[in-house]
């Protein structure tokens, strides 16, 4: 079975440029996460959706960022304009109520 | 509120050796789950265990054990027969609905030929 694919695995984009990252969940699974991780924070939750139904973005650092969710098997995050301080990896999951988190490889992020 | 520990920012152990990994929680909530995930180098997550909190007997899946402690709120992993591809980072989560997932900061680990 396929896991969550994210996409692209890496990007490197000049600062002001805007930025989307690309997630397709397990397919069957009704929730799905964006976390952004990085060494000074750690795993910060920015957003969780439950049948494609935004639930908590109290993590969305700030309005340059978005995520949207317009069906079951596709997401987003948007950064626009993207800043050096938003280079991080992002990692997108999916799970079944209750249940496991399952994680994508991550998406791997640098503003210069 | 929520809220993962993990004090351990690095740990070491003797290839073959067993090792702790500890993590300690704070919830209000009576049901929850609780994971512990890997990142190895390469940067992906993966799952290593899960427990819930009203299981009555720890989780095994394999080399791993999940020590669970309800009274103390702790669920420390327990990796036995350390190999060297278990080096890594290690994350202890909770999730009090499966619909937030709680992270800790993070364990690495190193095992030492």
């Amino acid at each position: 079975d396929a896991g969550v694919i994210q996409s692209p695995r890496h990007e490197v984009t000049e600062m002001g440029q805007e930025v989307t990252l690309r997630c397709k969940p397990i397919s069957g699974h009704n929730s799905l996460f964006w976390y952004r991780q990085t060494m000074m924070r750690g795993l910060e939750l920015l957003i969780y959706f439950n049948n494609n139904v935004p639930i908590d973005d109290s993590g969305m650092p700030e309005d340059r960022f978005s995520a949207k969710m317009p069906n079951a098997s596709f997401s987003t995050l948007k950064i626009q304009p993207s800043e050096p301080r938003d280079s991080a990896v992002y990692f997108c999951a999916s799970s079944l109520v209750p249940g496991t988190a399952y994680f994508g490889e991550g998406s791997w992020l640098t503003v210069v | 509120a929520q809220k993962i520990t993990q004090t351990q920012p690095g740990m070491f152990v003797q290839e073959k050796e067993a090792v702790t990994l500890d993590c300690t929680y704070d919830t209000s909530d009576q049901s929850y789950g609780l994971f512990w995930y890997k990142q190895p180098s390469s940067g992906e997550m993966i799952f290593l265990i899960y427990q819930g909190s009203y299981d009555e007997q720890n989780a095994t899946e394999g080399r791993y054990s999940l020590n669970f402690q309800k009274a103390r709120k702790s669920a420390n992993l327990v990796i036995s027969a350390s190999q060297l591809g278990d080096s890594a980072m290690y994350f202890c989560a909770m999730s009090p609905t499966g619909n937030q997932f709680y992270f800790g900061t993070g364990t690495s680990l190193t095992v030492i030929p």
